[in-house]
């Protein structure tokens, strides 16, 4: 089973800095990872996929990057609205998958 | 516009059996796969299986296999996730996600649905 690792556990940042969260997958999984955001109450919402993708809809702040075990979920300037739980997704030996045990980004 | 609706919420009393609903709107269901999504309270999100709506092809996580059951009828466009033998650690909210195949992720969600196991 593909394992994955999210760090930090928490992230503190005022509104309008950028925020860099990792992932880190136990083996390769190329570029088979999406990127979850989650607030309070809601459903997952999918960001990004096949590492780098925004998926419809997503703002152009969020960015992803990475391949094999490696990943970065960027988002350049934070708005009030993205303080929330990220998780990150393996779908590489797909159909099975695997998410992260995710970093919420509060405010600092 | 593209949704899934689940059933509503269910108290359920240890080694009972719940069964909860995701009906699809909006697209093709036959297209794409469901996934089934848990989370526990105050926990993060745990996969639990995927299901094929073309062909009924199922995959389920390692932990949960032999008390889960995933299935779909296409004429309804509804998908179904069976959990047998319920233990308080069941406890969670359950959501249905569309999966968009080997390149994507899942990219529309339920609502969720809250699954209590208490005596």
């Amino acid at each position: 089973e593909i394992v994955m690792t999210q760090s930090p556990a928490t992230l503190s940042v005022s509104p309008g800095e950028r925020a860099t969260l990792s992932c880190r997958a136990s083996q390769s999984v190329s570029s088979n990872l999406a990127w979850y955001q989650q607030k309070p109450g809601q459903a997952p919402r999918l960001l990004i996929y096949g590492a780098s993708t925004r998926a419809t809809g997503i703002p152009a702040r969020f960015s992803g990057s990475g391949s094999g075990t490696e990943f970065t979920l960027t988002i350049s300037s934070l708005q009030s609205e993205d303080f929330a739980v990220y998780y990150c997704q393996q779908y590489n030996n797909w159909p099975q998958f695997t998410f992260g045990p995710g970093t919420k980004v509060d405010i600092k | 516009q593209v949704q899934l609706v689940q059933s509503g919420a269910e108290v359920k009393k240890p080694g009972a059996s719940v069964k909860v609903s995701c009906k699809a709107s909006g697209y093709t269901f036959t297209s794409y796969g469901i996934s089934w999504v848990r989370q526990a309270p105050g926990q993060g999100l745990e996969w639990m299986g995927w299901i094929s709506a073309y062909n009924g092809n199922t995959n389920y996580a390692q932990k949960l296999q032999g008390r889960v059951t995933m299935t779909t009828d296409t004429s309804t466009s509804t998908a179904y996730m069976e959990l047998r033998s319920l233990r308080s650690d069941d406890t969670a909210v359950y959501y249905c996600a569309r999966q968009t195949g080997p390149v994507g992720g899942m990219d529309v969600w339920g609502q969720g649905t809250t699954v209590t196991v208490s005596s």
